[in-house]
Order: structure tokens, then sequence, then C-alpha cells
């Protein structure tokens, strides 16, 4: 069965320091991987994709196969990143999600 | 075009009674998806709509819960006999086909359902 563990729930980063979000799944298939992020008070939001392998907001997620990894990384925190972020994987047409990762940027 | 709609936005119920959460999909948008976030969780599967058809409703928990899509469009999730269990965000997305490739869900803002 498919499955997405995001092993943290709070992080915080001071603004300018690098933050990384974990993301590891179970997956049986040829894996397609996202990252989604809900700012205060908004929708949730597609963030990025695996196979788009483009940089969005300053972040990059690459997919590891061999470690069953899709970390967030941005190498300069923004107060703005400040939200709560969960990675997902597309199995059947449908989304399972992670449990999230809570993102604050203090200044 | 506003984006997926969802009404009411808050709902408080007694135990027991009946509910109905309604979707307003993007316009031309033939998926249509429903997921239910419990406190401390990310958002699990209940329900796939290709169409009017649901083409997937492994992720309903049990019978008290029945979604329909009538005309492909609009659709409705409806809970029975709500319990103080059934309490959660209830979110809807749309998406223009089947997820694959650069097919993207696009979430409306949620239905926060409260069972007293």
């Amino acid at each position: 069965a498919q499955r997405v563990t995001q092993p943290e729930k709070l992080l915080s980063v001071f603004k300018g320091a690098p933050v990384e979000l974990k993301c590891n799944y179970s997956y049986s298939g040829s894996p397609e991987l996202f990252w989604y992020v809900q700012y205060s008070r908004q929708r949730l939001q597609l963030l990025l994709r695996h196979i788009s392998r483009e940089s969005i907001k300053g972040f990059t997620a690459d997919l590891n196969k061999g470690e069953t990894s899709f970390h967030l990384k941005k190498p300069f925190a923004q107060e703005e990143d400040s939200a709560m972020y969960y990675c997902a994987l597309r199995h059947d047409y449908k989304l399972s999600f992670g449990a999230g990762t809570t993102v604050t940027v203090r200044a | 075009g506003a984006g997926v709609s969802q009404t009411p936005s808050n709902k408080v119920t007694e135990k027991g009674k009946y509910v109905e959460l309604r979707c307003d999909p993007i316009s031309g948008h033939t998926a249509l998806y429903w997921y239910r976030q419990s406190l401390g969780q990310g958002p699990e599967f209940l329900i796939y709509f290709q169409g009017t058809g649901a083409a997937d409703d492994s992720g309903l928990p049990n019978d008290r819960f029945f979604a329909v899509r009538p005309e492909g469009s609009v659709s409705t999730l409806k809970i029975q006999r709500t319990e103080r269990g059934d309490s959660a965000v209830y979110l809807c997305a749309s998406s223009s086909g089947p997820l694959g490739g650069n097919t993207e869900a696009f979430f409306g803002q949620g239905t926060r359902l409260t069972v007293v």
C-alpha cells in the first residue's frame, strides 16, 4: 500500500537560514510526488511536482528512488514561507498526503 | 473565473442529524474529489468522480457517507446520522481530467464540520 511520511510536525528556522522538509514514501509502482502548501487562511495549493523539475519560490525537491524520499529544500528561508506543507503521492488518480509540517520562519 | 467553491464554510450540527456539503468545481473540470482532513492530519481521500459517475469511492468510511454529482458539475457530500468523529474539514478538489502528467488538482477552501 502507498504511504507518505513527514516525520517533522513543526519546523522553526530563522530568516535567511536554509530549510529542509523531509518526506518519505512507500509505493510499489513508479511514484509521482508533489508538495502542497497552505498559507494562513488560504486554500491548499500545489507548490511543485517532481516531474516538472522546477524551482518554485526558491524551493526545490528531488526524487530519490533509492532512499524513497522527496525532501523539500530552500537555501534562504523568508518570512512569507511560514505555512503548512504537505507531501503527496499520486496513485490511481488520487492523492495520498502526509500529515504535514508547519514551518515558522522567524525574523 | 472563480476557483472551487464550497458551501457552507462552517457547519455545526447535532449528533445524529443529517448534513449536506456542497462543492462547485471549476467550470469545465470533469474530475472532482472529496477529501477529509482531521485535526493534525493530512487530507484523506474519500471519493473521486469522473463526470457524473463515482469512479472510486474506496475512501468513504462507511455507509453513512454518500456523494452525488448528478449533472457532472456540482457535487454534494451527504452524511447521515452524524457522529462526533465526523468532525473535520471536508475538502473538495477538481481537475480538468484524471490526475496525471501535468494535470493539477485545485482545492476549495473547505467546509469545517463540527458535530456536537
